[in-house]
């Protein structure tokens, strides 16, 4: 069975300020990890997706996520916070092989002030 | 190139009736994953569909049931409708060769629906 936990339901920042959105997953074999995000009123956009070529993933809009295999965590993270930053992020796992479902987290709500 | 499209975007039904979303993969994609996604909530697997057959289930009961047609694209029909059912429905798409997935899937913007 896989699940991932991301924990902090909501997480404020300032513009500018470092972004770190933290998940933690589960798995009984080799994962993939995701990191999506939705805005409001539309579908998940995948950012990046671990695979197992490098431990550090760089994906879009300057966000970045880190595989730590003895942590079991796969924390997402941007230096500096833009206010079109502003939505959901789900953390997700699934197997690498046959056929597999994305299995999400409960999603973090990322806030960036002025 | 037109990612994965979905019909209706929203809908209202009554508790008791049947629904029917529809679902385009991307171009190219031959793989179509649906989820439910309730308020606040992560998105949850219900099905997925490759070749026209169903290959994996999550845990939903069977009022909830779907079709993939030779053109890839997918309907999601959900019977007896629940007021629990309410929620925004996600397809998305992939393309795999075999066993294996090559491509992440896409997903497309949702159906939101509405059981009163």
């Amino acid at each position: 069975a896989q699940s991932v936990t991301q924990l902090g339901s909501h997480v404020s920042v300032s513009e500018g300020a470092l972004v770190l959105l933290r998940c933690n997953y589960s798995s009984s074999v080799p994962p993939y990890l995701f990191w999506y995000v939705q805005y409001p009123n539309q579908g998940l956009q995948l950012l990046l997706k671990y695979t197992s070529a490098a431990t550090l993933v760089k994906g879009i809009n300057g966000f970045e996520a880190e595989f730590k295999k003895s942590e079991t965590s796969f924390h997402l993270t941007k230096p500096s916070a833009h206010m079109s930053d502003a939505a959901e992020y789900f953390c997700a796992v699934s197997g690498r092989t046959g056929f597999q479902k994305l299995v999400f987290g409960t999603g973090t709500r990322l806030l960036v002030s002025p | 190139d037109a990612g994965v499209t979905q019909s209706p975007t929203h809908l209202i039904k009554t508790r008791g009736q049947q629904v029917t979303l529809r679902c385009s993969p991307k171009s190219g994609h031959d793989t179509v994953s649906w989820y439910q996604q309730a308020l606040g909530q992560g998105p949850q697997f219900i099905f997925q569909y490759y070749e026209e057959e169903e290959r994996q289930r999550g845990n939903f009961p069977d009022r909830f049931s779907g079709h993939q047609f030779p053109n890839y694209s997918s309907e999601l029909n959900v019977n007896a409708l629940l007021l629990g059912d309410s929620a925004l429905y996600l397809c998305a798409s992939s393309f795999r060769t075999g066993w294996i997935e090559d491509t992440e899937a896409f997903f497309g913007q949702g159906t939101r629906l509405t059981v009163v």
